[in-house]
Protein backbone atom coordinates (compact mmCIF):
# COMPACT_ATOMS: atom_id res chain seq x y z
CA UNK A 1 0.00 0.00 0.00
CA UNK A 2 0.77 3.45 -0.83
CA UNK A 3 2.11 5.61 2.36
CA UNK A 4 3.98 8.62 2.88
CA UNK A 5 6.17 9.83 5.77
CA UNK A 6 7.21 13.03 6.85
CA UNK A 7 10.35 13.30 8.83
CA UNK A 8 9.55 16.11 11.66
CA UNK A 9 6.19 17.61 12.61
CA UNK A 10 7.70 20.83 12.89
CA UNK A 11 10.97 22.30 11.92
CA UNK A 12 12.34 26.05 12.67
CA UNK A 13 15.11 27.78 11.06
CA UNK A 14 16.18 31.06 10.82
CA UNK A 15 15.40 33.58 8.38
CA UNK A 16 17.66 33.35 5.54
CA UNK A 17 18.93 29.72 6.63
CA UNK A 18 18.30 26.62 4.17
CA UNK A 19 14.51 24.75 4.24
CA UNK A 20 14.75 21.50 4.19
CA UNK A 21 11.66 19.49 5.08
CA UNK A 22 11.74 15.80 4.51
CA UNK A 23 9.64 13.16 2.92
CA UNK A 24 9.50 9.39 2.22
CA UNK A 25 6.85 7.17 0.32
CA UNK A 26 6.07 3.83 -0.59
CA UNK A 27 4.70 2.55 -4.16
CA UNK A 28 5.02 -0.18 -5.89
CA UNK A 29 4.63 1.52 -9.25
CA UNK A 30 6.58 5.26 -10.60
CA UNK A 31 4.58 7.39 -8.44
CA UNK A 32 3.72 10.89 -8.55
CA UNK A 33 4.54 13.43 -6.03
CA UNK A 34 3.50 16.82 -4.46
CA UNK A 35 4.27 19.11 -2.09
CA UNK A 36 1.43 21.50 -1.39
CA UNK A 37 1.70 24.60 1.01
CA UNK A 38 -1.26 25.80 3.56
CA UNK A 39 -1.25 29.06 5.30
CA UNK A 40 -2.96 29.70 8.64
CA UNK A 41 -6.34 29.36 7.84
CA UNK A 42 -5.92 28.64 4.60
CA UNK A 43 -6.44 25.72 2.16
CA UNK A 44 -3.62 23.92 -0.22
CA UNK A 45 -1.83 25.29 -2.63
CA UNK A 46 0.04 23.26 -4.79
CA UNK A 47 3.80 24.50 -4.13
CA UNK A 48 5.55 21.57 -6.86
CA UNK A 49 4.93 18.40 -8.34
CA UNK A 50 7.17 15.39 -9.85
CA UNK A 51 5.57 13.20 -12.60
CA UNK A 52 8.62 11.65 -13.91
CA UNK A 53 9.56 14.47 -16.40
CA UNK A 54 12.80 15.44 -14.36
CA UNK A 55 14.21 14.35 -11.00
CA UNK A 56 15.26 18.05 -9.82
CA UNK A 57 11.24 19.89 -9.43
CA UNK A 58 11.42 23.50 -9.12
CA UNK A 59 8.28 25.20 -7.84
CA UNK A 60 6.88 28.57 -6.48
CA UNK A 61 8.50 31.01 -4.09
CA UNK A 62 11.80 29.12 -4.67
CA UNK A 63 11.73 26.08 -3.39
CA UNK A 64 12.37 23.22 -5.31
CA UNK A 65 12.74 19.33 -4.60
CA UNK A 66 14.44 16.67 -6.18
CA UNK A 67 12.74 12.63 -6.59
CA UNK A 68 15.57 10.40 -5.60
CA UNK A 69 13.96 6.90 -6.61
CA UNK A 70 16.79 4.95 -4.95
CA UNK A 71 16.07 6.94 -1.29
CA UNK A 72 12.21 6.70 -2.44
CA UNK A 73 12.52 10.45 -1.19
CA UNK A 74 11.17 13.70 -2.36
CA UNK A 75 12.56 16.08 -0.35
CA UNK A 76 11.74 19.86 -0.16
CA UNK A 77 14.15 22.43 -0.20
CA UNK A 78 14.40 26.33 0.06
CA UNK A 79 18.32 28.55 0.02
CA UNK A 80 17.31 30.96 1.97
CA UNK A 81 14.00 30.98 4.36
CA UNK A 82 12.15 33.93 4.37
CA UNK A 83 9.34 35.28 7.32
CA UNK A 84 6.38 34.44 4.69
CA UNK A 85 7.34 31.11 4.60
CA UNK A 86 6.16 29.89 7.74
CA UNK A 87 3.44 27.13 6.84
CA UNK A 88 2.42 24.13 6.99
CA UNK A 89 3.82 21.88 4.48
CA UNK A 90 2.44 18.28 3.29
CA UNK A 91 3.76 15.73 0.97
CA UNK A 92 1.07 13.62 -0.79
CA UNK A 93 1.81 10.85 -3.60
CA UNK A 94 -0.48 8.86 -6.24
CA UNK A 95 0.10 6.49 -8.72
CA UNK A 96 -1.94 4.48 -11.12
CA UNK A 97 -3.26 2.00 -8.91
CA UNK A 98 -5.08 4.78 -6.55
CA UNK A 99 -6.81 5.93 -9.42
CA UNK A 100 -5.77 9.25 -8.74
CA UNK A 101 -6.35 9.57 -4.84
CA UNK A 102 -3.84 11.39 -3.08
CA UNK A 103 -1.85 10.13 0.02
CA UNK A 104 -0.74 13.02 2.33
CA UNK A 105 1.57 12.71 4.83
CA UNK A 106 1.26 13.83 8.36
CA UNK A 107 2.39 17.27 7.22
CA UNK A 108 5.37 19.62 8.66
CA UNK A 109 5.17 23.15 10.29
CA UNK A 110 7.59 25.00 9.71
CA UNK A 111 8.38 28.49 11.48
CA UNK A 112 10.83 31.28 10.53
CA UNK A 113 12.79 33.05 12.82
CA UNK A 114 13.80 36.43 12.62
CA UNK B 1 -17.26 31.26 -8.56
CA UNK B 2 -13.70 30.30 -9.57
CA UNK B 3 -12.28 26.36 -8.51
CA UNK B 4 -14.35 25.08 -5.67
CA UNK B 5 -16.35 26.79 -2.78
CA UNK B 6 -16.79 25.38 0.62
CA UNK B 7 -19.76 26.29 3.14
CA UNK B 8 -20.13 27.05 5.90
CA UNK B 9 -16.16 28.44 6.18
CA UNK B 10 -16.97 27.59 9.87
CA UNK B 11 -19.35 25.51 12.40
CA UNK B 12 -20.02 25.37 16.00
CA UNK B 13 -22.43 21.70 16.24
CA UNK B 14 -24.19 20.06 19.02
CA UNK B 15 -23.21 16.23 19.41
CA UNK B 16 -26.09 14.06 18.02
CA UNK B 17 -26.99 16.91 15.58
CA UNK B 18 -27.00 16.44 11.26
CA UNK B 19 -25.20 18.66 8.90
CA UNK B 20 -24.27 19.22 6.13
CA UNK B 21 -21.33 20.36 4.31
CA UNK B 22 -21.37 21.83 1.12
CA UNK B 23 -19.10 22.08 -2.03
CA UNK B 24 -19.33 23.32 -5.14
CA UNK B 25 -17.36 23.43 -8.42
CA UNK B 26 -17.36 25.78 -11.55
CA UNK B 27 -14.25 23.63 -13.56
CA UNK B 28 -16.57 20.95 -15.10
CA UNK B 29 -14.30 18.35 -13.84
CA UNK B 30 -15.43 14.84 -13.24
CA UNK B 31 -13.87 13.42 -9.56
CA UNK B 32 -14.15 15.05 -6.23
CA UNK B 33 -12.79 14.12 -2.79
CA UNK B 34 -13.79 15.02 1.11
CA UNK B 35 -10.78 14.99 3.21
CA UNK B 36 -10.42 15.84 6.85
CA UNK B 37 -7.30 17.32 8.04
CA UNK B 38 -5.92 16.35 11.82
CA UNK B 39 -3.37 17.55 13.65
CA UNK B 40 -0.30 15.26 13.55
CA UNK B 41 -2.24 12.78 10.65
CA UNK B 42 -2.37 15.35 8.08
CA UNK B 43 -5.38 14.89 5.30
CA UNK B 44 -7.06 11.67 5.35
CA UNK B 45 -9.90 10.97 2.35
CA UNK B 46 -13.07 10.00 3.79
CA UNK B 47 -15.62 9.70 0.25
CA UNK B 48 -14.43 10.73 -3.28
CA UNK B 49 -16.83 10.40 -6.68
CA UNK B 50 -15.22 9.49 -9.72
CA UNK B 51 -18.31 11.14 -11.47
CA UNK B 52 -21.79 12.09 -11.20
CA UNK B 53 -24.11 9.54 -9.92
CA UNK B 54 -21.37 7.51 -8.14
CA UNK B 55 -19.04 7.66 -4.88
CA UNK B 56 -17.03 5.54 -3.15
CA UNK B 57 -15.17 4.81 0.55
CA UNK B 58 -11.85 6.24 1.46
CA UNK B 59 -9.97 5.86 4.33
CA UNK B 60 -12.56 6.94 7.28
CA UNK B 61 -15.79 6.83 5.85
CA UNK B 62 -17.86 6.06 8.76
CA UNK B 63 -20.06 8.76 10.34
CA UNK B 64 -20.46 10.42 6.68
CA UNK B 65 -22.47 10.23 3.49
CA UNK B 66 -22.42 11.88 0.23
CA UNK B 67 -24.16 11.88 -2.63
CA UNK B 68 -23.14 13.36 -6.10
CA UNK B 69 -26.42 14.19 -7.90
CA UNK B 70 -24.75 16.16 -10.92
CA UNK B 71 -20.89 17.49 -11.67
CA UNK B 72 -20.95 20.48 -10.10
CA UNK B 73 -21.73 19.55 -6.22
CA UNK B 74 -20.48 16.95 -3.95
CA UNK B 75 -22.11 17.49 -0.33
CA UNK B 76 -20.79 15.74 2.88
CA UNK B 77 -23.21 14.94 5.51
CA UNK B 78 -22.60 13.85 8.98
CA UNK B 79 -25.87 11.94 9.79
CA UNK B 80 -25.40 12.20 13.95
CA UNK B 81 -22.25 14.08 14.81
CA UNK B 82 -20.07 13.26 17.33
CA UNK B 83 -17.02 15.44 18.86
CA UNK B 84 -14.83 12.83 17.17
CA UNK B 85 -15.62 14.64 14.00
CA UNK B 86 -14.52 17.89 14.93
CA UNK B 87 -11.73 18.66 12.47
CA UNK B 88 -10.93 21.02 9.22
CA UNK B 89 -12.73 19.61 5.97
CA UNK B 90 -11.63 20.49 2.68
CA UNK B 91 -13.05 19.31 -1.00
CA UNK B 92 -11.27 18.48 -3.91
CA UNK B 93 -11.09 18.26 -7.33
CA UNK B 94 -8.50 17.00 -9.35
CA UNK B 95 -7.73 18.90 -12.88
CA UNK B 96 -7.66 15.35 -14.49
CA UNK B 97 -9.07 11.98 -13.56
CA UNK B 98 -6.40 10.10 -15.62
CA UNK B 99 -3.41 12.47 -15.95
CA UNK B 100 -2.52 12.11 -12.00
CA UNK B 101 0.26 15.18 -12.90
CA UNK B 102 -2.69 17.30 -12.63
CA UNK B 103 -2.57 17.65 -8.55
CA UNK B 104 -5.72 18.87 -7.06
CA UNK B 105 -7.55 21.96 -6.60
CA UNK B 106 -9.03 22.50 -2.90
CA UNK B 107 -11.79 24.36 -1.29
CA UNK B 108 -11.09 26.81 1.23
CA UNK B 109 -11.85 24.50 4.19
CA UNK B 110 -14.21 24.09 6.72
CA UNK B 111 -13.52 23.99 9.90
CA UNK B 112 -15.82 21.93 12.03
CA UNK B 113 -16.46 21.82 15.80
CA UNK B 114 -18.65 19.34 17.44
CA UNK B 115 -19.49 20.05 21.21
Amino acid sequence: AQSVTQLGSHVSVSEGALVLLRCNYSSSVPPYLFWYVQYPNQGLQLLLKYTSAATLVKGINGFEAEFKKSETSFHLTKPSAHMSDAAEYFCAVTDAGQGGKLIFGQGTELSVKP
Amino acid sequence: IAGITQAPTSQILAAGRRMTLRCTQDMRHNAMYWYRQDLGLGLRLIHYSNTAGTTGKGEVPDGYSVSRANTDDFPLTLASAVPSQTSVYFCASPGHLFDLSYGYTFGSGTRLTVV
